[in-house]
Protein backbone atom coordinates (compact mmCIF):
# COMPACT_ATOMS: atom_id res chain seq x y z
CA UNK A 1 0.00 0.00 0.00
CA UNK A 2 0.94 3.69 -0.48
CA UNK A 3 2.76 4.99 2.54
CA UNK A 4 1.69 9.10 1.15
CA UNK A 5 -0.70 11.39 1.25
CA UNK A 6 -1.01 14.11 -1.49
CA UNK A 7 -4.07 16.64 -2.07
CA UNK A 8 -5.28 15.52 -5.43
CA UNK A 9 -5.20 18.43 -7.29
CA UNK A 10 -3.61 22.21 -7.46
CA UNK A 11 -3.16 24.69 -9.77
CA UNK A 12 -0.48 26.92 -10.77
CA UNK A 13 0.25 30.16 -12.38
CA UNK A 14 2.61 29.68 -15.81
CA UNK A 15 5.82 30.83 -14.80
CA UNK A 16 5.20 30.81 -10.84
CA UNK A 17 6.83 27.83 -8.74
CA UNK A 18 4.95 24.88 -8.24
CA UNK A 19 5.16 23.19 -4.83
CA UNK A 20 3.83 20.02 -4.28
CA UNK A 21 3.47 18.30 -1.01
CA UNK A 22 3.76 15.11 0.39
CA UNK A 23 3.36 13.72 3.73
CA UNK A 24 4.74 10.32 4.95
CA UNK A 25 4.92 10.13 8.41
CA UNK A 26 5.55 6.48 8.77
CA UNK A 27 8.46 6.50 6.70
CA UNK A 28 11.57 4.19 7.93
CA UNK A 29 15.11 5.17 8.13
CA UNK A 30 16.43 3.35 4.95
CA UNK A 31 13.38 4.35 2.60
CA UNK A 32 13.90 6.80 -0.13
CA UNK A 33 11.62 9.28 -1.33
CA UNK A 34 10.87 9.21 -5.08
CA UNK A 35 8.85 11.43 -7.40
CA UNK A 36 7.85 10.46 -10.29
CA UNK A 37 5.07 12.45 -13.18
CA UNK A 38 2.83 11.63 -15.86
CA UNK A 39 1.64 13.14 -18.50
CA UNK A 40 -1.57 12.40 -20.11
CA UNK A 41 -1.60 9.32 -22.21
CA UNK A 42 2.33 8.44 -20.96
CA UNK A 43 3.98 5.82 -18.92
CA UNK A 44 5.52 7.75 -15.21
CA UNK A 45 8.59 9.81 -16.15
CA UNK A 46 11.19 9.69 -13.29
CA UNK A 47 12.00 13.24 -11.98
CA UNK A 48 13.98 13.29 -8.63
CA UNK A 49 14.91 11.61 -5.46
CA UNK A 50 16.43 11.99 -1.95
CA UNK A 51 17.05 9.94 1.21
CA UNK A 52 16.93 13.17 4.03
CA UNK A 53 18.87 15.99 2.26
CA UNK A 54 17.64 18.40 -0.24
CA UNK A 55 18.28 17.33 -3.90
CA UNK A 56 18.19 19.92 -6.78
CA UNK A 57 18.60 18.47 -10.61
CA UNK A 58 17.58 20.38 -13.99
CA UNK A 59 13.61 19.24 -13.55
CA UNK A 60 12.87 19.96 -9.43
CA UNK A 61 14.04 20.22 -6.54
CA UNK A 62 13.12 18.46 -3.18
CA UNK A 63 12.87 19.61 0.05
CA UNK A 64 12.93 17.08 2.82
CA UNK A 65 11.55 17.85 6.37
CA UNK A 66 14.16 17.47 8.86
CA UNK A 67 11.70 14.50 10.99
CA UNK A 68 11.43 13.22 7.49
CA UNK A 69 7.76 13.18 7.86
CA UNK A 70 6.78 15.07 4.63
CA UNK A 71 8.31 16.42 1.68
CA UNK A 72 7.96 19.29 -1.05
CA UNK A 73 8.61 18.95 -4.94
CA UNK A 74 9.26 22.31 -6.23
CA UNK A 75 9.17 23.18 -9.73
CA UNK A 76 10.81 26.51 -9.80
CA UNK A 77 8.99 28.14 -13.24
CA UNK A 78 6.22 26.15 -13.86
CA UNK A 79 5.04 25.85 -17.67
CA UNK A 80 1.61 24.47 -19.13
CA UNK A 81 3.85 21.02 -20.21
CA UNK A 82 4.21 20.45 -16.98
CA UNK A 83 0.43 19.99 -16.15
CA UNK A 84 0.96 16.40 -15.23
CA UNK A 85 -0.22 13.76 -12.28
CA UNK A 86 2.55 13.91 -9.94
CA UNK A 87 3.44 11.08 -7.53
CA UNK A 88 5.11 10.87 -4.41
CA UNK A 89 6.58 7.02 -3.25
CA UNK A 90 8.82 6.12 -0.75
CA UNK A 91 11.13 2.75 -1.23
CA UNK A 92 14.02 0.91 0.22
CA UNK A 93 16.81 0.93 -2.94
CA UNK A 94 18.14 -2.27 -3.05
CA UNK A 95 15.52 -4.24 -1.52
CA UNK A 96 13.10 -6.29 -3.80
CA UNK A 97 10.46 -3.71 -2.64
CA UNK A 98 7.93 -2.74 -5.76
CA UNK A 99 6.60 1.21 -5.98
CA UNK A 100 3.69 1.80 -4.55
CA UNK A 101 1.56 4.97 -6.36
CA UNK A 102 -0.94 6.46 -4.85
CA UNK A 103 -3.40 8.83 -6.13
CA UNK A 104 -1.06 11.32 -6.73
CA UNK A 105 -1.69 15.36 -7.15
CA UNK A 106 -3.02 16.51 -10.59
CA UNK A 107 -1.01 19.62 -11.43
CA UNK A 108 -2.42 22.18 -13.66
CA UNK A 109 -0.95 24.83 -14.62
CA UNK A 110 -2.42 27.50 -16.17
CA UNK A 111 -1.97 30.72 -18.34
CA UNK B 1 17.41 0.55 -27.52
CA UNK B 2 16.93 3.94 -25.73
CA UNK B 3 13.58 3.04 -24.01
CA UNK B 4 11.45 0.50 -22.80
CA UNK B 5 9.29 -0.60 -25.64
CA UNK B 6 5.75 -2.24 -25.48
CA UNK B 7 3.46 -3.36 -27.90
CA UNK B 8 1.09 -3.41 -29.48
CA UNK B 9 -0.05 0.28 -28.22
CA UNK B 10 -3.57 -0.62 -28.40
CA UNK B 11 -5.53 -3.53 -28.65
CA UNK B 12 -8.89 -4.61 -28.65
CA UNK B 13 -10.31 -7.82 -27.75
CA UNK B 14 -13.71 -9.47 -27.55
CA UNK B 15 -14.47 -11.01 -24.02
CA UNK B 16 -13.38 -14.15 -23.42
CA UNK B 17 -10.86 -14.15 -25.64
CA UNK B 18 -7.00 -14.65 -24.60
CA UNK B 19 -4.33 -11.68 -25.08
CA UNK B 20 -0.82 -10.89 -24.72
CA UNK B 21 1.16 -8.02 -23.95
CA UNK B 22 4.74 -7.61 -24.93
CA UNK B 23 8.04 -6.19 -23.44
CA UNK B 24 11.26 -4.98 -24.50
CA UNK B 25 12.81 -3.66 -21.51
CA UNK B 26 16.34 -1.09 -22.18
CA UNK B 27 19.23 -3.60 -23.09
CA UNK B 28 21.03 -4.79 -19.50
CA UNK B 29 18.02 -3.66 -16.96
CA UNK B 30 18.00 -6.88 -14.78
CA UNK B 31 14.72 -5.70 -13.01
CA UNK B 32 11.48 -5.37 -15.16
CA UNK B 33 7.98 -4.69 -13.26
CA UNK B 34 4.27 -4.75 -14.98
CA UNK B 35 1.65 -2.16 -13.61
CA UNK B 36 -1.43 -1.44 -15.22
CA UNK B 37 -3.84 1.50 -14.58
CA UNK B 38 -7.83 1.80 -15.15
CA UNK B 39 -9.06 4.91 -16.33
CA UNK B 40 -8.41 8.02 -13.98
CA UNK B 41 -6.75 5.60 -11.43
CA UNK B 42 -3.38 5.24 -10.11
CA UNK B 43 -1.07 2.75 -10.88
CA UNK B 44 -1.64 -1.04 -9.30
CA UNK B 45 1.36 -3.03 -9.49
CA UNK B 46 1.03 -6.68 -10.96
CA UNK B 47 4.36 -8.80 -11.17
CA UNK B 48 8.05 -7.99 -10.87
CA UNK B 49 10.69 -10.12 -12.19
CA UNK B 50 14.77 -9.11 -10.90
CA UNK B 51 17.54 -11.27 -12.81
CA UNK B 52 17.24 -15.11 -12.43
CA UNK B 53 15.26 -14.82 -9.14
CA UNK B 54 11.44 -16.36 -9.09
CA UNK B 55 8.91 -13.30 -9.85
CA UNK B 56 7.24 -11.47 -7.36
CA UNK B 57 3.45 -12.26 -8.91
CA UNK B 58 2.14 -10.71 -5.52
CA UNK B 59 0.15 -8.33 -7.49
CA UNK B 60 -2.05 -10.16 -10.09
CA UNK B 61 -5.58 -10.15 -9.50
CA UNK B 62 -6.17 -13.81 -10.95
CA UNK B 63 -4.88 -16.79 -12.19
CA UNK B 64 -5.98 -15.65 -15.69
CA UNK B 65 -2.68 -13.64 -15.83
CA UNK B 66 0.61 -14.66 -16.17
CA UNK B 67 3.69 -13.31 -17.13
CA UNK B 68 6.83 -14.97 -18.20
CA UNK B 69 10.29 -13.16 -18.90
CA UNK B 70 12.51 -15.23 -21.51
CA UNK B 71 16.23 -15.05 -21.14
CA UNK B 72 16.03 -11.96 -18.75
CA UNK B 73 14.71 -9.50 -21.45
CA UNK B 74 11.80 -9.69 -23.04
CA UNK B 75 8.39 -10.03 -20.90
CA UNK B 76 5.24 -11.15 -22.20
CA UNK B 77 1.89 -10.64 -20.21
CA UNK B 78 -0.50 -13.22 -20.58
CA UNK B 79 -4.48 -12.64 -19.93
CA UNK B 80 -6.60 -15.54 -20.72
CA UNK B 81 -10.54 -15.32 -20.79
CA UNK B 82 -9.96 -11.53 -20.96
CA UNK B 83 -13.24 -9.51 -18.79
CA UNK B 84 -14.76 -6.11 -19.64
CA UNK B 85 -12.75 -5.09 -15.86
CA UNK B 86 -9.75 -6.11 -17.22
CA UNK B 87 -9.52 -2.98 -19.65
CA UNK B 88 -7.19 -0.43 -18.63
CA UNK B 89 -3.25 0.84 -19.79
CA UNK B 90 -0.58 -2.30 -19.27
CA UNK B 91 2.84 -0.32 -17.91
CA UNK B 92 5.78 -2.12 -18.12
CA UNK B 93 9.30 -0.55 -16.60
CA UNK B 94 12.87 -1.43 -16.06
CA UNK B 95 15.50 -0.38 -14.08
CA UNK B 96 19.15 -1.49 -14.18
CA UNK B 97 19.12 -2.81 -10.93
CA UNK B 98 16.60 -3.66 -8.62
CA UNK B 99 19.09 -0.94 -6.58
CA UNK B 100 18.81 1.32 -9.00
CA UNK B 101 19.14 4.56 -7.43
CA UNK B 102 17.62 6.79 -10.65
CA UNK B 103 14.24 4.49 -10.14
CA UNK B 104 12.51 3.51 -13.15
CA UNK B 105 12.21 3.58 -16.85
CA UNK B 106 8.55 2.94 -18.15
CA UNK B 107 7.67 2.33 -21.36
CA UNK B 108 4.33 3.98 -22.95
CA UNK B 109 2.19 1.19 -22.02
CA UNK B 110 -0.47 -0.64 -23.90
CA UNK B 111 -4.45 0.29 -23.85
CA UNK B 112 -5.95 -2.82 -23.75
CA UNK B 113 -9.87 -2.72 -24.46
CA UNK B 114 -12.08 -5.65 -23.85
CA UNK B 115 -15.63 -5.48 -26.08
Amino acid sequence: DAKTTQPPSMDCAEGRAANLPCNHSTISGNEYVYWYRQIHSQGPQYIIHGLKNNETNEMASLIITEDRKSSTLILPHATLRDTAVYYCIVRVVGDFNKFYFGSGTKLNVKP
Amino acid sequence: GAGVSQSPSNKVTEKGKDVELRCDPISGHTALYWYRQSLGQGLEFLIYFQGNSAPDKSGLPSDRFSAERTGGSVSTLTIQRTQQEDSAVYLCASSLTDGDNYGYTFGSGTRLTVV
